[in-house]
């Protein structure tokens, strides 16, 4: 158990909706980073958070957004929906800055299917 | 850039047997490696990582990791395998100046025959 918990579990959307996955932290972690993981694939660093801020981004649209909360928790919105957002998404919750000790705790994921 | 390879899709070892599973990485500046395990519709758990130090690091459940400068790699190994090591094996790299998120390899899956 890592202590980093994420909401839905699984869910089912259609082309174009939206969805808003959820994700709370490790306690005495800053940082939250979101990766998509593909049927097959590694998982693809999507954007962090830290302090509030996105700190970092990988590849992807802009319709894929997010926000941290004071609490550390955070929220990954998807808007407009394409068949090939049908991935397991994943939140990591991490220490960064000084103390940082490098590693990413993951919770379960949320498997999201769009048809 | 950063990036991990995993020149293996798939591992096969018999029960009892050692394993090890393959891991190569590129980056700019001095890495931190890490190896990660995932089981069926399950998130990934942390086994090891290397920032400095002994080449040689110890993770979970009797895993350990060689890491190599001059051949940049970072090959996850366990002595004797069990049926319950069967997973999917994930290497990753980042550094903590600059990007400080992961880069994953592709992944192995790993099976540990009866």
């Amino acid at each position: 158990e890592t202590g980093v918990t994420q909401s839905p579990t699984h869910l089912i959307k259609t082309r174009g909706q939206q969805v808003t996955l959820r994700c709370s932290s490790q306690s005495g972690h800053n940082t939250v980073s979101w990766y998509q993981q593909a049927l097959g694939q590694g998982p693809q660093f999507i954007f962090q958070y830290y302090r509030e801020e996105e700190n970092g981004r990988g590849n992807f649209p802009p319709r894929f957004s997010g926000l941290q909360f004071p609490n550390y928790s955070s929220e990954l919105n998807v808007n407009a929906l394409e068949l090939d957002d049908s991935a397991l998404y994943l939140c990591a919750s991490s220490l960064e800055g000084r103390s940082s000790t490098g590693e990413l705790f993951f919770g379960e994921g949320s498997r999201l299917t769009v048809l | 850039a950063q990036s991990v390879a995993q020149p293996e899709d798939q591992v096969n070892v018999a029960e009892g047997n050692p394993l090890t599973v393959k891991c190569t990485y590129s980056v700019s500046g001095n890495p931190y490696l890490f190896w990660y395990v995932q089981y069926p519709n399950r998130g990934l758990q942390f086994l090891l990582k290397y920032i400095t130090g002994d080449n040689l690091v110890k993770g979970s459940y009797g895993f350990e990791a060689e890491f190599n400068k001059s051949q940049t790699s970072f090959h996850l190994k366990k002595p004797s395998a069990l049926v319950s090591d069967s997973a999917l094996y994930f290497c990753a790299v980042r550094t903590l100046t600059g990007a400080n998120n992961l880069f994953f390899g592709t992944g192995t899956r790993l099976t540990v025959i009866p």
